[in-house]
């Protein structure tokens, strides 16, 4: 089955790091950009940024550069998005995307507070 | 960056109505755009590609157009599990969203 499967939902603290996860399934993970995408309460879809799996290069938007990390590894096809220090304006949803016409995955909800 | 804007921003519908949502972009994307749909609840689910392409097991109700600047998404005859929200995708440059259509229920 082509899918996205996210990790659970988090609760953590200002300050403190996280790392979500986004595995891929059913298609060739290599040749298609993931994308992450917030998703504040309430609000509407912002792109945050890409990864292209094959050789790890990336575009953040400028409103997320610098604060988020995204990163992939092929061989697990797993993209990943991570930050180092969370902040309470953080506490959101997040989704992964392929640019293959697959499912959205199911959205992490992160709570920093 | 491409900036995406919607028209309009919320609006009320009867079953069988026929609904038109408008996007536009601040550049010429070509027909690089997707229409998203979002239930309450739920992740987004594309409903069409290339401004106009149809994913397969999406009804025929829905249909869009444009190219360029300005786009067009349209659902002939709302039923009751269209009522949702509705963003328009540009992926010429980089990705942006526009802000979203909110359908509600008359």
């Amino acid at each position: 089955e082509v899918q996205l499967v996210q990790s659970g939902a988090e609760v953590k603290k200002p300050g403190e790091s996280l790392t979500i996860s986004c595995k891929a399934s059913g298609y060739n993970f290599a040749s298609y950009w993931i994308f992450w995408v917030r998703q504040l309460p309430g609000k509407g879809l912002e792109w945050m940024g890409r990864i292209n799996p094959r050789d790890s290069s990336t575009n953040y938007s400028p409103s997320f550069q610098g604060h988020v990390t995204i990163s992939a590894d092929k061989s697990i096809t797993t993209a990943y998005l991570q930050w180092s220090s969370l902040r309470a304006s953080d506490t959101a949803i997040y989704y992964c995307a392929s640019t293959r016409h697959v499912p959205w995955g199911q959205g992490t909800v992160v709570i920093v507070s | 960056d491409i900036q995406m804007s919607q028209s309009p921003s919320s609006l009320s519908a009867s079953i069988g109505d026929r609904v038109i949502i408008t996007c536009q972009a601040s550049q010429d994307i070509s027909n690089f755009l997707n229409w998203f749909q979002q239930r309450p609840g739920q992740a987004p689910k594309l409903l069409i590609y290339d401004a106009s392409t149809l994913l397969p097991g999406v009804p025929s109700r829905f249909s869009g157009s444009g190219f360029g600047t300005n786009f067009t998404f349209t659902i002939n005859s709302v039923q009751p599990e269209d009522f949702a929200t509705y963003y328009c995708q540009q992926y010429d440059s980089l990705i942006a969203f526009g802000p979203g259509t909110r359908l509600e229920i008359k």
